[in-house]
């Protein structure tokens, strides 16, 4: 079994959709997690980055953890064509020295 | 800042034949990751150094596998000798450490090198 779990879709909305994106994980040290965007042919950008439990919101993006379910979310607000990417969630636990582990990441597209 | 530079962006090689994928982290980061990327397997770290030196490498799939940094601004990742199943997007990326080995430090990805073996 993978330590982060992700269901890769694809995933297809329309326009103005609210979408949720999730990932589940095993191992209970992860403290810092981490959204990464990936538009085609490109290289993963961060996007969010959450500390332990609770929300964050950046414009049109929440990030959302529950660490007693080993759950992570991202739900994007009002979404944009633009916002057709692959979405990769990204794990780390202290003193990892930088290391990150991946979801296998989720592919978004959002129709006109 | 020009962010992290990679090159080739595309390799096209036989199987048997070495290759080598090089990277330019950005300048005053001092950790540096070579990821794989497959649609079966995601983003998969391969090796990562601090300061120049291998920290981790279980990542590195078999002894074909060899990674170097020989300066602060520099690494390559060689393949040797290549087989089809190595077909994959290579990425490095680069972070500093400023936050602490306990903290988060965002990693910088570039545009990744698309390598098929044929």
């Amino acid at each position: 079994q993978k330590e982060v779990e992700q269901d890769p879709g694809p995933l297809s909305v329309p326009e103005g959709a609210i979408v949720s994106l999730n990932c589940t994980y095993s191992n209970s040290a992860f403290q810092y997690f981490m959204w990464y965007r990936q538009y085609s042919r490109k290289g993963p950008e961060l996007l969010m980055y959450t500390y332990s439990s609770g929300n964050k919101e950046d414009g049109r993006f929440t990030a959302q953890v529950d660490k007693s379910s080993k759950y992570i979310s991202l739900f994007i607000r009002d979404s944009q064509p633009s916002d057709s990417a692959t979405y990769l969630c990204a794990m780390k636990r202290p003193g990892g020295g930088n290391k990150l582990t991946f979801g296998t990441g989720t592919q978004l597209k959002v129709e006109l | 800042d020009a962010g992290v530079i990679q090159s080739p962006r595309h390799e096209v090689t036989e199987m048997g034949q070495e290759v080598t994928l090089r990277c330019k982290p950005i300048s005053g980061h001092d950790y540096l990751f070579w990821y794989r990327q497959t649609m079966m397997r995601g983003l998969e770290l391969l090796i990562y150094f601090n300061n120049n030196v291998p920290i981790d490498d279980s990542g590195m799939p078999e002894d074909r596998f060899s990674a170097k940094m020989p300066n602060a601004s520099f690494s390559t990742l060689k393949i040797q000798p290549s087989e089809p199943r190595d077909s994959a997007v290579y990425f490095c990326a680069s972070s500093s450490g400023l936050a602490g080995a306990l903290s988060y430090n965002e990693q910088f990805f570039g545009p990744g090198t698309r390598l098929t073996v044929l």
